[in-house]
């Protein structure tokens, strides 16, 4: 299986500063990268799909980049309703989702 | 506007069998893959299983290879996960979710809980 490594585990962040979200895959996957924000209580919702691409509604202060095995999710000027768990997601082969990054108030 | 909702979460006994089923309505079903993912309370997310459109494609994780079972029945609008040989690590809250092919997940229900202990 193909394991994908999320780094930092917690990230602080301030609002209206930038965040970025590492994702690193153990093979190459090409572009077959998505991202997704998960708040308490709340199923999953699509970013970004394709490394690169957002998802119908969601914000330009989304952006996602990489290929290959390395991955980065960007916010560019956080809001509050962007404290929240992240998860990126491979489906190159079969699926596999990363650990998660917390993305909390400092 | 796309709903999926699952049920047929429930308390169970490890070795015993559960067949969680997850309506769709807002969209052409048949026009998409369906999955179904897990996560184990305070836990990460955890791909279980995908299917095509038309059931011609069918994915596991080798943790569930051999025991669950996915399907579908497009003329009901519905997904199903049969879970057999449940274990104690199968607890999760089961979330389905549709996406163009078995690769993204652009909507996602809100799950049914799944807990399996003596």
């Amino acid at each position: 299986d193909i394991v994908l490594t999320q780094s930092p585990v917690t990230l602080s962040v301030s609002p209206g500063e930038r965040a970025t979200l590492s994702c690193r895959a153990s093979q190459s996957i090409s572009t077959t990268l998505a991202w997704y924000l998960q708040k308490p209580g709340q199923a999953p919702r699509l970013l970004i799909y394709a490394a690169s691409t957002r998802a119908i509604g969601i914000p330009a202060r989304f952006s996602g980049s990489g290929s290959g095995t390395e991955f980065t999710l960007t916010i560019s000027s956080l809001q509050s309703e962007d404290f929240a768990v992240y998860y990126c997601q491979q489906y190159n082969n079969r699926s596999t989702f990363g650990q998660g990054t917390k993305v909390e108030i400092k | 506007e796309v709903q999926l909702v699952e049920s047929g979460g429930d308390l169970v006994q490890p070795g015993r069998s559960l067949r969680l089923s997850c309506a769709a309505s807002g969209f052409t079903f048949d026009d998409y893959a369906m999955h179904w993912v897990r996560q184990a309370p305070g836990k990460g997310l955890e791909w279980v299983s995908g299917i095509s459109w038309n059931s011609g494609r069918i994915a596991y994780a080798d943790s569930v290879k051999g025991r669950f079972t996915i399907s579908r029945d497009n003329a009901k609008n519905s997904l199903y996960l049969q879970m057999n040989s449940l274990r104690p690590e199968d607890t999760a809250l089961y979330h389905c979710g549709k996406g163009p092919g078995i690769t993204f997940i652009d909507y996602w229900g809100q799950g049914t809980l799944v807990t399996v202990s003596s």
